[in-house]
């Protein structure tokens, strides 16, 4: 079945500093990949998506990269802001509607 | 729309009591999912309903653990009897058909079995 894996666990960047979050995922045939962010206390929202159609998605200060080669895919916040501080959790979906998620990443932003 | 509705918020109960989590799913939304997050074992998915038909309990831990979709627009998840190694946050999410993959979260049940 499908497995996804997430990298960092944790990750620490300065106030304004740009955060990247990599997810890399085992079945070609996955064609959906959500990113959700998960304040402290708080249910996981999600904040960008992406399929497998495309290889790029932007919304603002957060962007996603697809290669689908590689079998890879990335968050991407610029300028960051403590607002940002959250779990960040990637996901890919195949045919059923099941999500398979990764493990989470502590985004923390330095003041 | 007021979003995905839990009951309770939060529970604390003794080890062998059965404990009742509620969900009621956004309106219109055809997939209801289950999900149990601690901090080992992260985000699982215990089991989800598609037009308040089970399709998928292979994330289920044990026979403690039932779930039941009797209309569209409720849902419980009983475990009974409840152990200390059930304390979670319990996650019930709705997604609809036409955006099949987009998962929106209730605001989740805080259990703690003592």
């Amino acid at each position: 079945g499908e497995n996804v894996e997430q990298h960092p666990s944790t990750l620490s960047v300065q106030e304004g500093d740009s955060a990247v979050i990599k997810c890399t995922y085992s079945d070609s045939a996955s064609n959906y990949f959500p990113w959700y962010k998960q304040e402290l206390g708080k249910r996981p929202q999600l904040i960008i998506d992406i399929r497998s159609n495309v290889g790029e998605k932007k919304d603002q200060r957060i962007a996603v990269t697809l290669n689908k080669t590689a079998k890879h895919f990335s968050l991407h916040i610029t300028e960051t802001q403590p607002e940002d501080s959250a779990v960040y959790f990637c996901a890919a979906s195949i045919h059923n509607y099941q999500l398979i998620w990764g493990a989470g990443t502590k985004l923390i932003i330095k003041p | 729309d007021a979003g995905v509705i839990q009951s309770p918020r939060h529970e604390v109960t003794e080890m062998g009591q059965e404990v009742t989590l509620r969900c009621k799913p956004i309106s219109g939304h055809d997939y209801l999912f289950w999900y149990r997050q601690t901090m080992m074992r992260g985000l699982e998915l215990l089991i989800y309903f598609n037009n308040n038909v089970p399709i998928d309990d292979s994330g289920m831990p044990e026979d403690r653990f039932s779930a039941k979709m009797p209309n569209a627009s409720f849902s419980t998840l009983k475990i009974q009897p409840s152990e200390p190694r059930d304390s979670a946050v319990y996650f019930c999410a709705s997604s609809q058909i036409t955006r099949k993959e987009t998962q929106y979260f209730g605001p989740g049940t805080r259990l703690l079995v003592l």
